[in-house]
């Protein structure tokens, strides 16, 4: 069974801090990963993608890879209210993408 | 630009009675169509996908059915509704590379 583990939070930090978001996945074999971010009553939008070992950064976020030890993370540089909302872990196995339950962000200000 | 059109966004059907989403996609050719669900509390739940025309893949058994009958359309349907089936129902697109997915709006579909 292919699977993601995220813990489900809430994840609470003040605004301007920075949020740090974990997932495990279970199939050694998978190549590409992505964080989604899902505000509440609405559907997921993409945030990142990566598919190297190593740090990829756009803007305020920040992904990081680490295949040996089957780790993905999104560390969020000065949180924003506007930041609260569920994020989703996922990864490609074959041709469709299993996520994780996400975790829920709160930033207050 | 590409873009993806679910409908309804919001479904209220009794117990029994059937069911059809749609989703759309246009400004691109040959993508890779999903159905998931989410229901409360819960992650977002694999349940279709399709390479092509005509081609479903099914990833949980249950009383859903999925058909592709054009390129950029693709249809949930269920002949009979289970109070089990509530959840919020997304419609998702990604390239012929199936790399990431692109979400429609969501169906919120509540069955009484």
């Amino acid at each position: 069974q292919k699977e993601v583990e995220q813990n489900s939070g809430p994840l609470s930090v003040p605004e301007g801090a920075i949020a740090s978001l974990n997932c495990t996945y279970s199939d050694r074999g998978s190549q590409s990963f992505f964080w989604y971010r899902q505000y509440s009553g609405k559907s997921p939008e993409l945030i990142m993608f990566i598919y190297s070992n190593g740090d990829k950064e756009d803007g305020r976020f920040t992904a990081q890879l680490n295949k040996a030890s089957q780790y993905v993370s999104l560390l969020i540089r000065d949180s924003q209210p506007s930041d609260s909302a569920t994020y989703l872990c996922a990864f490609q196995a074959g041709t469709a993408l299993i996520f994780g339950k996400g975790t829920t962000l709160s930033v207050s200000s | 630009s590409q873009t993806i059109h679910q409908w309804p966004a919001t479904l209220v059907q009794p117990v029994g009675s059937p069911l059809s989403l749609e989703c759309t996609v246009e400004g691109t050719s040959n993508p890779n169509l999903y159905w998931y669900r989410q229901a409360a509390g819960r992650g977002l739940q694999l349940l279709f996908y399709s390479v092509g025309i005509g081609q479903i893949s099914s990833e949980v058994p249950q009383n859903l059915s999925a058909s592709r009958p054009q390129d950029r359309q693709f249809i949930l349907s269920s002949k009979k509704l289970l109070l089990s089936d509530s959840g919020f129902y997304l419609c998702a697109w990604s390239s012929s590379r199936g790399t990431e997915a692109f979400f429609g709006q969501g169906t919120r579909l509540t069955v009484v």
